[in-house]
């Protein structure tokens, strides 16, 4: 399953709301879709699962939606620390990633 | 808490080998899959491999099946990926990931650092 992140770059400011989109070639099963925050120099993070179920200690500026082969990933307020790339992974099938998104100021 | 490190990544030349070692602590190691992942500027991230808990059922990307081999020592708490026939396009910071399986796929709620590996002549 190849999955196409939108947009390739979101320049924005603190306190803004972001809306990143992962779409799929084929519907995803069960929506098995995860979003991972990469900061520059560090390894990704888990946010989200099953499209929606945040991870652990992720706060709940971060939000989840979609289903099938369209996938959102909203922040509600941009916080310094939440500038980063993040992507997409589904595991519905063997893992693949999206291309990621970079958040930027 | 959870800690992935790993090791042995370097500078080979296309058609070596290579042997990375990934340590695991702060939870059940036999409890989860472990995977690598890889990630390169030019590729971006790309699942590679996983392992089931006794290490009974591993599955390969198709870009490393027959070329890399993975394993664990659950007495050891540790990962191991031997990785030969080595190409150009394997240059990539390979990283360790706890992993959570579902039906047929895994994610990754716990990574390492990552250890880089340069395939070059």
């Amino acid at each position: 399953i190849v999955l196409t992140q939108s947009p390739g770059t979101l320049s924005l400011s603190p306190g803004e709301g972001a809306t990143l989109t992962c779409r799929a070639s084929e519907t995803i099963r069960s929506n098995y879709l995860a979003w991972y925050q990469q900061r520059p120099g560090q390894a990704p993070r888990l946010l989200i699962s099953a499209a929606s179920n945040r991870a652990n200690g992720i706060p709940d500026r971060f939000t989840g939606s979609g289903s099938g082969t369209d996938f959102t990933l909203t922040i509600s307020r941009l916080e310094p620390e939440d500038f980063a790339v993040y992507f997409c992974q589904q595991y519905g099938g063997s893992p693949t990633f999206g291309q990621g998104t970079k958040v930027d100021i | 808490q959870v800690q992935l490190v790993e090791s042995g990544g370097g500078l080979v030349r296309p058609g070596g080998s290579l042997r990375l070692s990934c340590a695991a602590s702060g939870f059940k190691f036999e409890d989860y899959y472990m995977s690598w992942v890889r990630q390169s500027p030019g590729k971006g991230l790309e699942w590679i491999s996983y392992i089931r808990f006794s290490g009974d059922t591993v599955s390969y990307a198709e870009s490393v099946k027959g070329r890399f081999t993975l394993s664990r020592d659950n007495g050891k708490r540790s990962l191991l990926l031997q990785m030969n026939s080595l190409r150009v396009d394997d240059t990539a910071v390979y990283y360790c990931a706890r992993s959570l399986f579902r039906v047929a796929g895994v994610y990754f709620d716990h990574w390492g650092q990552g250890t880089p590996v340069t395939v070059s002549s």
